[in-house]
């Protein structure tokens, strides 16, 4: 079965801090891999799409990393905001073309970030 | 841009009673679909279409019916709200089934079955 895990599952750091979220997954075939981020009552928005070629993909202050040997990917947020207050989603994507059930969503991480 | 917009956003029924969320999409999407996001769980897929008329089950389908009879709306049906029912839906569109096209999520709506 397909699965998606996310570690660790809730983290509090200090404006101005760094900090990695982690995504281990078993996914077959893998395709693609995400990261989204869902602010508290709204829907998840993407950060990054990443291929299997790809191992880095920056988008402003956040960086995806992809290592699809261990199958692993983080999250690295720098200088964190207050705005990044939120919970960051992990999906992988499996196959070519969505049938429907071919992503695979983590649990989340919530990040909480304090003045 | 309005994108994915969902109806209601907060709703309570009593058990056994049936009601309908709306998903509405303004992009010409072709591809839509229903979650639901239960607490420390990923999202789960309950039904998607790949195009107006074309519906199909996902992960979770059982209480949930769809129909899509236009490009841009996907309403999902409840028949009989169950308390397990309660949970926070989530309705997303893209513009193909690739797995490489972008998925747009709409605010969610919380439903709360008593």
């Amino acid at each position: 079965k397909n699965q998606v895990e996310q570690s660790p599952q809730s983290l509090i750091i200090l404006e101005g801090k760094n900090c990695t979220l982690q995504c281990n997954y078993t996914v077959s075939p893998f395709s693609n891999l995400r990261w989204y981020k869902q602010d508290t009552g709204r829907g998840p928005v993407s950060l990054t799409i990443m291929t299997f070629s790809e191992n880095t993909k920056s988008n402003g202050r956040y960086t995806a990393t992809l290592d699809a040997d261990t199958k692993q990917s983080s999250l690295h947020i720098t200088a964190s905001q207050l705005s990044d207050s939120a919970s960051y989603i992990c999906v992988v994507s499996a196959g070519s073309y969505n049938a429907g059930n071919m992503l695979t969503f983590g649990g989340g991480t919530r990040l909480m970030v304090k003045p | 841009n309005a994108g994915v917009t969902q109806t209601p956003k907060f709703q309570v029924l009593k058990t056994g009673q049936s009601m309908t969320l709306q998903c509405a999409q303004d992009m010409n999407h072709e591809y839509m679909s229903w979650y639901r996001q239960d607490p420390g769980m990923g999202l789960r897929l309950i039904h998607y279409s790949v195009g107006a008329g074309i519906t199909d089950q996902g992960e979770v389908p059982n209480g949930y019916n769809v129909s899509r009879s236009t490009t841009e709306d996907f309403p999902l049906r409840l028949l009989s709200a169950a308390p397990s029912q309660t949970s926070v839906y989530f309705c997303a569109s893209s513009y193909s089934g690739r797995i490489s096209a972008e998925a747009f999520f709409g605010q969610g709506t919380r439903l709360t079955v008593v």
